[in-house]
């Protein structure tokens, strides 16, 4: 069965600093793509970052950027320069591919990490 | 391009009703999700519907069944309502054929079960 942690409950950081927000997963599929989510006080959750298992390169999508290491089986979340708007809780998630390639829509998410940007 | 919407947004039954949660996919999207998010639990997979055919299913009972309509708008049905079903129903969409599959959720239904 997939495992995601995230052993951060809250953090805080000062705007226009860099923050990285922790994940570790545990899973015994070779083949896996991992999110990472932002969800507002409104609830509606925003697709901020994706890294798939065999992805040599680590993403980057604007501001964010995602720290993988297999080995350690780690997908950590870097924001940098952080922004008033920042402030949200962050889910980091996992996907398992069905062998073909098929890859279904069933995300496995972890406790989530509430960011609080000061001005 | 539209978004993901749901309706209703908010919502209060009592103990024992049924409840019908309705979700528009994206223009071209084929595949819905649906996830149930509580402080307690967190965020949990219901299911999945792909081409009018449930594709996943979550640990959840019977009570809460869903179905996908040829225009890929889908519904989830929660009968025999208990206090425990109060959630955030939040439901997603995704493009298939995409490395990425990544999923596109909408603003959610706030159930409260009194």
């Amino acid at each position: 069965a997939q495992k995601i942690t995230q052993t951060q409950p809250g953090m805080f950081v000062q705007e226009k600093e860099a923050v990285t927000l922790d994940c570790t997963y545990d899973t015994s599929d070779q083949s896996y793509g991992l999110f990472w989510y932002k969800q507002p006080s409104s609830g509606e959750m925003i697709f901020l970052i994706y890294q798939g298992s065999y992805d040599e390169q680590n993403a980057t999508e604007g501001r964010y950027s995602l720290n993988f290491q297999k080995a350690r089986k780690s997908a950590n979340l870097v924001i940098s320069a952080s922004q008033l708007g920042d402030s949200a809780m962050y889910f980091c998630a996992m996907r398992e591919q069905r062998t073909g390639g098929t890859s279904y829509g069933k995300l496995t998410f972890g406790q989530g990490t509430i960011l609080t940007v000061h001005p | 391009k539209a978004g993901v919407t749901q309706t209703p947004r908010y919502l209060i039954k009592t103990r024992g009703q049924q409840v019908t949660l309705s979700c528009s996919p994206i223009s071209g999207h084929r595949s819905v999700s649906w996830y149930q998010q509580t402080p307690g639990q967190g965020l949990q997979f219901l299911f999945e519907y792909f081409s009018e055919t449930q594709r996943n299913k979550g640990n959840f009972p019977g009570r809460f069944s869903g179905r996908q309509f040829s225009n890929s708008r889908s519904e989830m049905n929660v009968s025999t309502l208990e206090l425990g079903d109060s959630a955030l129903y939040l439901c997603a969409s995704s493009l298939s054929g995409t490395r990425r599959y990544e999923q596109y959720f909408g603003p959610g239904t706030r159930l409260t079960v009194t």
